[in-house]
């Protein structure tokens, strides 16, 4: 079975540009997340999707950032325009549990690069 | 603020020795605490979940602690091996699926 899968694995861009991320997450999985993960420090959960339906973006600044999750499967993130402080790396994660305690299943991530 | 602490120092031991890591958690009742592996340059990967009203889990090496009085788990890895080189990761979590990792600690076995 194919685990997580994003894209790109990295990604260097000048400040200012915009930049999107993409996921897919494992089959059947209803539930997606998308962390972000600075050098030294844990996953920090920027959206969680139930199906189409964003769940929890409390996280996420909607200044610049903003995800989609269209026929409830693969997910994009975007951000526009990246600043420096957004060099990180970008996780996905899916889950098949709904409401309550499941593993979560990540992707290798997508490291940016702000310049 | 929830917050969760995980020791921020490196963790070296001996080959064959016992590795324990400790996750303190303040200021939330997790309803389930799981704890993740991660190596350099990829994504954590699941380890174990233990639930508050179990107090143990063991999986082959691995045995995990959860002391909801104390706000701790504790992770320990027996016979360790070079390969369990990595940084684990603590994940408490709440009802609603809300799970939050702390910051991890970088384990070093040396042979």
């Amino acid at each position: 079975e194919a685990g997580v899968v994003q894209s790109p694995r990295y990604k260097i861009i000048e400040k200012k540009q915009p930049v999107a991320f993409w996921c897919n997450p494992i089959s059947g999985h209803n539930t997606l997340y998308w962390y972000l993960q600075n050098l030294g420090q844990g996953p920090e959960l920027l959206i969680r999707y139930e199906n189409e339906e964003a769940v929890d973006d409390s996280q996420l600044p909607k200044d610049r950032f903003s995800a989609e999750r269209l026929k409830g499967v693969d997910s994009t993130l975007k951000i526009q325009p990246a600043e420096l402080g957004d060099s990180a790396v970008y996780l996905c994660a899916s889950s098949l549990s709904r409401g309550h305690a499941g593993e979560l299943f990540f992707g290798e991530g997508s490291r940016l690069t702000v310049l | 603020s929830q917050k969760i602490e995980q020791n921020s120092e490196a963790l070296n031991i001996q080959e064959g020795k016992t590795a324990t890591l400790t996750c303190n958690y303040t200021n939330y009742s997790p309803a389930y605490l799981q704890w993740y592996r991660q190596d350099p340059g990829r994504g954590p990967v699941f380890l174990l979940l233990i639930r508050e009203n179990e107090k143990e889990k063991r999986k082959e090496r691995l045995k995990v602690t959860f002391d909801t009085t104390l706000k701790q788990s504790l992770f320990h890895i027996t016979a360790s091996q070079p390969a369990d080189s990595a940084t684990y990761l603590c994940a408490p979590g709440t009802g609603g699926f809300k799970t939050i990792f702390g910051a991890g600690t970088r384990l070093f076995v040396k042979a």
